[in-house]
C-alpha cells in the first residue's frame, strides 16, 4: 500500500546514546516533515525539507538533525540523546492539500 | 499566545447527537485548514480540508470556516461510539515563512453509547 514508512516502531536508548529514525515515502511527495508528539502538547514540527535537497529547522530543532536523503527519504537523528526527548515521532509528506503520517516511533530515553 | 487553539476537553456526546469542536487561529495570513481524527496509539488521519469561508461537508462531517473571526470548526452529526477520538485543527500559512502546518493540541471527543 502507497503511504509512509517508518522505522522502527519501538526504541529505548540510554541517555547520550545516539540513533536515526528512519522514513520512508512511495507517493512522490515533494515536502516531507519530521513532528513530536508529547502529552497536551499536540504535535511540533522539528524539521522539514519542502524538496529534496533542501532543510529547515521546525519549532524545536535542538537536538537533532536531518538528512533529505532523495526524493523518497528523509532521516531525523539524535546525536546524544537525552530525556527531553522522550515522544513520540511522527514523519509525514505532503504534495498539496493534507499530510500523510506514518505509523509513528516511540522513543523512551533512560 | 498559541497560535492554533483548541478546547482540550474531553467533550463528551451521546450517539446520535451533534458534536462541535472549535479552533481558533492567531495568523491572519492563514490560507488551508485542516482537521484530523487520532485514536489511541494511532497517527493522525485527515478527515477535512477547508480553504475558503463558509461550509465544507463530507458525509457525517461539515468544516466550517470564519476568516474574519479566525475561527475554524467541526460538526459531526450523528455522533457514533466509533468517534471517539482526539481531533486535531491545523492551519497552514505562507506568510510565517514556515511551510508546514501548526497543529493545535487537540480536542478529545467521548462518544457515550
Amino acid at each position: 500500500n502507497a503511504g509512509v514508512t517508518q522505522t522502527p516502531k519501538f526504541q529505548v536508548l540510554k541517555t547520550g546514546q545516539s540513533m536515526t529514525l528512519q522514513c520512508a515515502q512511495d507517493m512522490n511527495h515533494n515536502s516531507m516533515y519530521w513532528y513530536r508528539q508529547d502529552p497536551g502538547m499536540g504535535l511540533r514540527l522539528i524539521y522539514y525539507s519542502a524538496s529534496e535537497g533542501t532543510t529547515d529547522k521546525g519549532e524545536v530543532p535542538n537536538g537533532y538533525n536531518v538528512s533529505r536523503l532523495n526524493k523518497r527519504e528523509f532521516s531525523l537523528r539524535l546525536e546524544s540523546a537525552a530525556p527531553s526527548q522522550t515522544s513520540v515521532y511522527f514523519c509525514a509528506s505532503r504534495e498539496t492539500g493534507g499530510y500523510t503520517f506514518g505509523s509513528g516511533t516511540r522513543l523512551t530515553v533512560v | 499566545q498559541k497560535e492554533v487553539e483548541q478546547n482540550s476537553g474531553p467533550l463528551s456526546v451521546p450517539e446520535g447527537a451533534i458534536a462541535s469542536l472549535n479552533c481558533t487561529y492567531s495568523d491572519r495570513g492563514s490560507q488551508s485548514f485542516f482537521w484530523y481524527r487520532q485514536y489511541s496509539g494511532k497517527s493522525p488521519e485527515l478527515i477535512m480540508s477547508i480553504y475558503s469561508n463558509g461550509d465544507k461537508e463530507d458525509g457525517r462531517f461539515t468544516a466550517q470556516l470564519n476568516k474574519a473571526s479566525q475561527y475554524v470548526s467541526l460538526l459531526i452529526r450523528d455522533s457514533q461510539p466509533s468517534d471517539s477520538a482526539t481531533y486535531l485543527c491545523a492551519v497552514y500559512s505562507w506568510d510565517t515563512g514556515r511551510r508546514a502546518l501548526t497543529f493545535g493540541s487537540g480536542t478529545r471527543l467521548q462518544v457515550q453509547p
